[in-house]
């Protein structure tokens, strides 16, 4: 069964200033999509970043970039210029892509608590 | 323009009620999905649901139940609920097929006292 960790339960960054976020996971398969999700106060996951295993080139957008290390099993998050609203719990999350009895369904590590300083 | 919402957003009940949570997506998508979050905030799947199949995490208890009317809606029923389902349950939908990402509705927060 894949699992997915996250091993910082809390992390604080200066608004303006650069905070990564590490997640890891076991699998394995070797074609599946990992996502970045955002759970600010209001509660709404929102969909911050996705990538595809198959793919080398690590995903952005905007402010936001991954370090996708397939070999480590590794998908770090990188939030730049920081700002006070990216407060909130951003959760990792690994999909197989591999049809089966798990179709379609995320596996989710158990959150990062990101604080932001003005 | 909500894309997939929910209904209601808070449920306070005793235990032994039968409660319902609606889920609504307006994004076209053709594949539904209940979590649950615990009070750790750790989010783990209850069920997916397209109009081919449904599949359940086997963890889930049998008291859980989900009913879809139609395409656009996926409804969860709960019977004789019990304190340790107090959790915050979040429907999702995506269009079929791995590759697809999944939007989340906004989470109930089900109490159970």
């Amino acid at each position: 069964a894949q699992t997915v960790t996250q091993s910082q339960p809390e992390m604080s960054v200066q608004e303006a200033e650069t905070v990564t976020l590490s997640c890891t996971y076991d699998t394995s398969e070797s074609d599946y999509y990992l996502f970045w999700y955002k759970q600010p106060p209001s509660r709404q996951m929102i969909l911050v970043i996705r990538q595809e295993a198959y793919k080398q080139q690590n995903a952005t957008e905007n402010r936001f970039s991954v370090n996708f290390q397939k070999a480590a099993k590794s998908f770090s998050l990188k939030i730049s210029d920081s700002q006070l609203g990216d407060a909130a719990m951003y959760f990792c999350a690994y999909r197989s892509a591999n049809y089966g009895g798990s179709q379609g369904n995320l596996i989710f590590g158990k959150g990062t608590k990101l604080s932001v300083k003005p | 323009d909500t894309a997939v919402s929910q209904t209601p957003k808070y449920l306070v009940t005793q235990m032994g009620n039968d409660k319902s949570i609606k889920c609504e997506q307006n994004l076209g998508h053709d594949t539904m999905y209940w979590y649950k979050q615990d009070s750790k905030k750790f989010l783990k799947i209850m069920f997916s649901y397209n109009n081919k199949e449904l599949i359940i995490n086997e963890t889930v208890p049998n008291r859980f139940s989900p009913k879809s009317p139609d395409k656009a809606h996926l409804n969860l029923h709960i019977n004789s609920l019990e304190l340790g389902d107090s959790a915050v349950y979040f429907c999702a939908s995506s269009l079929a097929g791995i590759q697809e990402t999944q939007y989340f509705g906004p989470g109930t927060r089900l109490l159970v006292l």
